[in-house]
């Protein structure tokens, strides 16, 4: 079973819209983290926003918003006000103990956004 | 503060020879991530490591491919004999010791001919 899963391979929005791209997540770990992560064109990864298991409110970084709800398993990125600079591939990814004081990531298949101008 | 620092960040090399990616990861963090991303497609798991250890290589060919982290210097990612298949971006990633965030370096594209 796929433990992070995202279901759009591929989500267009127009410019200044807000769009949200999915990702769910299965683990039995109480304790455990969710990550967004962007991969621009020019191929870097780069770190967009947390949640922890335990936080209660939902994560925010400027026009980012993580939608989290624990009882569904999902995470949702929400991007608000789109730029043309937004259209990237997004990878969701959740962190969970593998031993004590290690931790395994497990990365979904991400989701190609287009900002249309 | 420096990121993850990846070099080089383009290697090529022709099909029999060795391919050596280097990895330093950001100051203070002492857990480093190894993944590869084929074409078009998401990141894979390689191995994972701290500073002499190996903590998990579920994720690593059986054949070929090794990871070290001394204690000083950076980590190595080292694939012998290369094939056409290994031609792939290979990204590191570190993290602090304790309960933190997993930083990429900028990645090492690999090109087999």
């Amino acid at each position: 079973a796929q433990k992070i899963t995202q279901t759009q391979p591929g989500m267009f929005v127009q410019e200044k819209e807000a769009v949200t791209l999915d990702c769910t997540y299965d683990t039995s770990d109480p304790s455990y983290g969710l990550f967004w992560y962007k991969q621009p064109s020019s191929g870097e990864m780069i770190f967009l926003i947390y949640q922890g298991s335990y936080d209660q409110q939902n994560a925010t970084e400027g026009r980012y918003s993580l939608n989290f709800q624990k009882a569904r398993k999902s995470a949702n990125l929400v991007i608000s006000a789109s730029q043309l600079g937004d259209s990237a591939m997004y990878f969701c990814a959740m962190r969970e103990e593998a031993t004590s004081g290690t931790y395994k990531y497990i990365f979904g298949t991400g989701t190609r956004l287009k900002v249309l101008a | 503060n420096a990121g993850v620092m990846q070099n080089p960040r383009h290697l090529v090399r022709r099909r029999g020879q060795e391919a050596r990616l280097r990895c330093s990861p950001m100051k203070g963090h002492s857990h480093v991530y190894w993944y590869r991303q084929l074409p078009e497609e998401g990141l894979k798991f390689m191995v994972y490591l701290q500073k002499e250890n190996i903590i998990d290589e579920s994720g690593m060919p059986k054949e070929r491919f090794s990871a070290e982290f001394p204690k000083e210097g950076p980590s190595i990612l080292r694939i012998q004999q290369v094939v056409r298949g290994d031609s792939a971006a290979y990204f590191c990633a570190s993290s602090p010791p304790q309960y933190g965030t997993q930083y990429f370096g900028p990645g090492t594209r690999l090109l087999v001919l």
